[in-house]
């Protein structure tokens, strides 16, 4: 079974700095991978996605991640952070499912703060 | 297009009581899910379904039912609801294999 693994639950970061978040992924196969951000009580909203074209993949509101399969990492970055960008992001990896469909497995998430 | 919607948006519910929870969508996709977020745990599949009249189990299906008797609805139940299913619960579609999944807006359940 794939698996990803968010290897911080908080990251704090001052307005107009660089954001990272990290991401390792489990797999056996070329992966598609997504990251997700979730803002206070609300739903999830599809950042930006990979699978298997150019290893750079930009998304909304200025995030990209890179997929690095030496690494087994696909980090989300954002060169400068707005106070707009505090949220919960997830790292998900998605899974064929027996009988169709696919199943995304999410990460346990990182809360991002921004500060001024 | 509304999008994903899920009724209701919070509920409270003593151990034992039955409730069903509504997901639908107006984007005509075949793959609908539903999903339950806990603390610390990210999201996780409890059932789904590749189109209308199917269902199938997810990760976490015990004490959940679901039909998809339509297309656009997708339902989830609890038939007696445990203080363990507590949670938020976000229904998605998809319309292929390749696609984005799209997410309600999720629904809080608290069960006393």
């Amino acid at each position: 079974a794939q698996s990803v693994t968010q290897l911080d639950s908080h990251v704090s970061v001052s307005e107009g700095t660089p954001v990272l978040l990290r991401c390792n992924y489990s797999s056996s196969y070329s992966p598609s991978l997504f990251w997700y951000v979730q803002h206070p009580n609300k739903g999830l909203q599809l950042l930006l996605k990979y699978t298997s074209a150019a290893t750079l993949v930009k998304g909304i509101n200025g995030f990209e991640a890179e997929f690095k399969k030496s690494e087994t990492s696909f980090h989300l970055t954002k060169p400068s952070a707005h106070m707009s960008d505090a949220a919960e992001y997830f790292c998900v990896v998605s899974d064929q499912l027996t009988g169709g469909g696919n199943k995304l497995t999410f990460g346990t998430g990182t809360q991002l703060k921004v500060e001024l | 297009n509304a999008g994903v919607t899920q009724t209701p948006k919070f509920r409270v519910l003593k151990t034992g009581q039955s409730m069903t929870l509504l997901c639908a969508q107006d984007m005509n996709h075949e793959y609908m899910y539903w999903y339950r977020q806990d603390p610390g745990m990210g999201l996780r599949l409890i059932h789904y379904s590749v189109g209308e009249g199917t269902t199938a189990k997810g990760e976490v299906p015990d004490g959940y039912n679901v039909s998809r008797l339509k297309k656009q609805n997708f339902l989830l139940g609890l038939e007696s609801a445990a203080p363990s299913q507590t949670s938020v619960y976000f229904c998605a579609s998809v319309k292929d294999l390749q696609g984005e999944q799209f997410f309600g807006p999720g629904t809080r359940l608290t069960v006393l």
